[in-house]
């Protein structure tokens, strides 16, 4: 069966551009999580869905950052005004309960986002 | 503070060794804890969690409370588990947020 897939796998922005990176989770799963993945770090919580609606946002760095998820499927994670602190991988995840991340969560390839 | 503490970045073992990668956790409550692992080229995936007490590819971890770890242990290291190891926490509530370390990379040498 199909995983999590995200969209595009690369991309590479100049600074103060603006970026759209897509997460198809796996189909009927309800929670989808998005990550900011560091070199050399882990990942690092960003923000929550149950459905449509966004749970928690409390790891969203700044207001530059913007996630969305308009029918409970595909979500976009938006940044606007790239800055170069901004590069890193971000992880999209998706799990089948509704109890964010106590259940098992499934993820998918990640986007590496180069801000020059 | 929610916090997860992977001490070690790089651990190299030989093959048939036993293999250790440490865990330590800060949290206010119940936390649910996870090992998750990235093989080289592959997504991250769950390798195993505290409730489920299961044996996965011959690797356990006991949560120990008192010392609040939750360290990954294997008797016998094979090659094919030479990989990026997070261990990882949830709120046992229900919370939202999962917190990972920052990794610990195990190099099985033949």
């Amino acid at each position: 069966g199909a995983g999590v897939s995200q969209s595009p796998r690369y991309k590479v922005a100049k600074r103060g551009q603006d970026v759209a990176l897509r997460c198809d989770p796996i189909s009927g799963h309800v929670s989808l999580f998005w990550y900011q993945q560091a070199l050399g770090q882990g990942p690092e919580f960003l923000t929550y869905f149950q459905n449509e609606a966004q749970l928690d946002k409390s790891g969203l760095p700044s207001d530059r950052f913007f996630a969305e998820r308009p029918e409970g499927s595909v979500s976009t994670l938006k940044i606007q005004r790239t800055q170069q602190e901004d590069s890193a991988v971000y992880l999209c995840a998706s799990s089948l309960g509704r109890t964010g991340g106590y259940n098992e969560q499934f993820f998918g390839p990640g986007t590496r986002l180069t801000v020059l | 503070a929610q916090r997860v503490t992977q001490p070690e970045k790089l651990l190299s073992v030989f093959k048939g060794a036993p293999v250790e990668l440490k865990c330590n956790y800060s949290y206010s409550g119940s936390p649910e804890l996870f090992w998750y692992v990235q093989y080289s080229r592959q997504r991250l995936q769950l390798l195993l969690r505290h409730i489920s007490r299961e044996s996965i590819k011959g690797f356990t971890a006991d949560l120990n409370k008192g010392e609040t770890s939750f360290h990954l242990k294997k008797p016998f290291a094979q090659e094919e588990d030479s990989a990026m190891y997070y261990c990882a926490l949830s709120g046992r509530g229900g919370g939202f947020k999962t917190i990972f370390g920052a990794g610990t990379r195990l190099f099985v040498k033949a």
